[in-house]
């Protein structure tokens, strides 16, 4: 039982490139999320799901999309990335309404 | 919309002092809140969260939290402070649909001295 794992831990990309990080869990959990965390600023929720092809926008949506077609995976597509997205970004699972979530260990992004 | 507001960006405790750190909610029905710690370089770890009931919340690692509905808050607390509990914490509420994702709040970072 690996929990929630995020690929890559770590990433460099150039203003305008694109890339997907990964999130997978293997819990059977229902509800996923993205988070990503800057300095002073705490954790702000980018989109969610609540189910296989349910999602819904957070806190900070804007230049991020993603998309839920299996259970286990949650992927977050950046589709032309700014120097603004460089942040860590944390996946999260949980098996219920308002129960406990589980946190991946975070992809360390940064955008030249 | 759901917020949460973390007083104190940076406390510093004695080790074997007691701590209380501040957090405020808003939230527009019965909040789901909880209490999440991040040592350096790690992950998120869930120290206690609250749903209903007793409004005095046990804890991991020996804190505990208070929710308070007249004043919109959720301290956590813990009676002695040990030195590794020098982390970040971070306040959330409920969030989404049905409470299926979380509103942090911005965290506060505990040093504790010797």
């Amino acid at each position: 039982n690996a929990g929630v794992t995020q690929t890559p831990k770590f990433q460099v990309l150039k203003t305008g490139q694109s890339m997907t990080l990964q999130c997978a869990q293997d819990m059977n959990h229902e509800y996923m999320s993205w988070y990503r965390q800057d300095p002073g600023m705490g954790l702000r929720l980018i989109h969610y799901s609540v189910g296989a092809g349910i999602t819904d926008q957070g806190e900070v949506p804007n230049g991020y999309n993603v998309s839920r077609s299996t259970t286990e995976d949650f992927p977050l597509r950046l589709l032309s990335a700014a120097p603004s997205q460089t942040s860590v970004y944390f996946c999260a699972s949980s098996s219920a309404v308002y129960n406990e979530q589980f946190f991946g260990p975070g992809t360390r992004l940064t955008v030249l | 919309a759901q917020s949460v507001t973390q007083p104190d960006i940076h406390i510093t405790v004695s080790e074997g002092a007691s701590l209380e750190l501040r957090c405020n909610y808003s939230y527009g029905a019965t909040p789901y809140l909880f209490w999440y710690v991040q040592s350096p370089g790690q992950g998120l770890q869930l120290l206690l969260k609250y749903f209903s009931g007793d409004t005095l919340v046990q804890g991991i690692k020996g804190f505990e939290a208070e929710f308070k509905r007249s004043q919109s808050s959720f301290n956590l607390r813990k009676p002695s402070v040990h030195w590794s509990d020098a982390a970040e914490y971070f306040c959330a509420v409920g969030a989404g649909q049905a409470g299926t994702a979380l509103i942090f709040g911005k965290g506060t970072t505990l040093s504790v001295s010797s």
